[in-house]
């Protein structure tokens, strides 16, 4: 079965540093990740996907992520972190046969002035 | 192109009662699939549909039904409701035009309050 693994449910940065947030993923095949944000009382906007094209997936609002099958990893970066990336951030991966994604329990952002 | 959008955004119910949920997918999109989100359990999957047909259902009770017609908008209904049913339900749509997995677009979610 496919999972994914969130490391670390808050993450506080200061504002301009760099944005890490932990995704790993279980997948006997081949898998398809993705990475959402969810602002409050807001749905999900989907900042990034992986679908085996590259390895290196860049994404809206200045987000990529770099998919490493070695170490089952698909983590989020951003070199400069604003105010406005506040929010909560969902690794997932899109089950093969079961039509559904898989999310993370999230990673709640703060940044600090 | 206009997003997911959900109906009503926010809803308050009593216990025991029945709620329904609507859900129109972006335009061209035949998958619809919806998650609950509670702050204990996360998101999870209650059900996907695609061209009126549920393909997969998530580990949830009877009470959780939903259908889709035929211009792909899907509706999920909720009976005899309990308070920990209270959450965000969030709709999603995919094109599904193939076999292989493809993305996920959300609606903004109805949040529903059971009393």
């Amino acid at each position: 079965a496919q999972s994914v693994t969130q490391l670390g449910s808050h993450v506080s940065v200061s504002e301009g540093a760099l944005v890490l947030l932990r995704c790993n993923y279980s997948s006997s095949v081949p898998p398809y990740l993705f990475w959402y944000v969810q602002y409050p009382n807001q749905g999900l906007q989907l900042l990034l996907k992986y679908t085996s094209a590259a390895t290196l997936v860049k994404g809206i609002n200045g987000f990529e992520a770099e998919f490493k099958k070695s170490e089952t990893s698909f983590h989020l970066t951003k070199p400069s972190a604003h105010m406005s990336d506040a929010a909560e951030y969902f690794c997932a991966v899109r089950d093969t046969g079961g039509f559904k994604t898989i999310f993370g329990a999230g990673t709640r952002l703060f940044v600090k002035a | 192109k206009a997003g997911v959008t959900q109906t009503p955004r926010y809803l308050i119910k009593t216990r025991g009662q029945q709620v329904t949920l609507s859900c129109s997918p972006i335009s061209g999109h035949r998958s619809v699939s919806w998650y609950q989100q509670t702050p204990g359990q996360g998101l999870q999957f209650l059900f996907e549909y695609f061209s009126e047909t549920q393909r997969n259902k998530g580990n949830f009770p009877g009470r959780f039904s939903g259908r889709q017609f035929s211009n792909s908008r899907s509706e999920m209904n909720v009976s005899t409701l309990e308070l920990g049913d209270s959450a965000l339900y969030l709709c999603a749509s995919s094109l599904a035009t193939s076999g292989a997995p493809d993305t996920q677009y959300f609606g903004p979610g109805t949040r529903l309050t059971v009393l």
